[in-house]
């Protein structure tokens, strides 16, 4: 069974400061990797994802995740943050089983930017 | 905004009863996903249809159905509820029917089951 820990609920880090939420997996067969942002009160919103290829992925609004097999993580960050990303964030690992896609989050990290 | 409708906002009823939730995804989109988000369980992927017909399943109850219309929209039945199944339930929508593609959420409906 698939499973993903996000091993820090809370991350607070000052304005402009890098930042690092982590994620580990545990699977036995190939899967796909996604980060989620939920801002206060609105529904999930897909931030990136990693399907093949390249393992360094990134978003639009200067996010990246880097997917490192022989460590299991996919761990997101991004290098100076803003007020406005904070969120709470959410790793979800998937993968094929029976001819469906199982989908697993993680119980979710919640970033605090502190101007 | 995600162009994804969810009705209603929010719900409050009592153990034992019968509710249902709707979902309109985006124009052009032909899966419907529903979550289930709670404090206790996490967030977690319930059942996905596509185009009318059920496309995968999570963990979704036995006393949870769902349904997708032929205008696309989706309403999910949540029967004999318990206090446990008060949670935040989402419903995202995306054009294939590949559980890959980017999903679009919409902002939730929150039941309270007292």
């Amino acid at each position: 069974a698939q499973s993903v820990t996000q091993l820090d609920s809370q991350v607070p880090v000052f304005e402009e400061a890098p930042v690092e939420l982590r994620c580990n997996y545990s699977s036995s067969v190939s899967v796909y990797l996604f980060w989620y942002v939920q801002y206060p009160n609105q529904g999930l919103q897909l931030l990136l994802k990693y399907l093949s290829g390249s393992t360094l992925v990134e978003s639009i609004n200067g996010f990246e995740a880097e997917f490192n097999k022989s460590q299991t993580s996919f761990h997101l960050r991004k290098p100076s943050v803003h007020i406005s990303d904070t969120a709470e964030y959410f790793c979800a690992v998937s993968l094929s089983s029976g001819g469906y896609q199982k989908v697993t989050f993680g119980t979710g990290t919640k970033l605090q930017v502190i101007p | 905004d995600s162009g994804v409708t969810q009705t209603p906002k929010h719900l409050i009823t009592a153990t034992g009863q019968r509710v249902t939730l709707r979902c309109s995804p985006r124009s052009g989109d032909l899966s419907v996903y529903w979550y289930q988000q709670s404090l206790d369980q996490g967030l977690q992927f319930l059942i996905q249809y596509y185009n009318g017909e059920e496309r995968a399943k999570g963990n979704i109850l036995e006393r949870f159905s769902a349904q997708q219309f032929p205008d696309l929209h989706s309403e999910l039945n949540l029967s004999s509820l318990e206090l446990g199944d008060s949670a935040l339930y989402f419903c995202a929508s995306s054009v294939g029917n590949v559980f890959l593609e980017t999903q679009y959420f919409g902002p939730g409906t929150r039941l309270l089951v007292l």
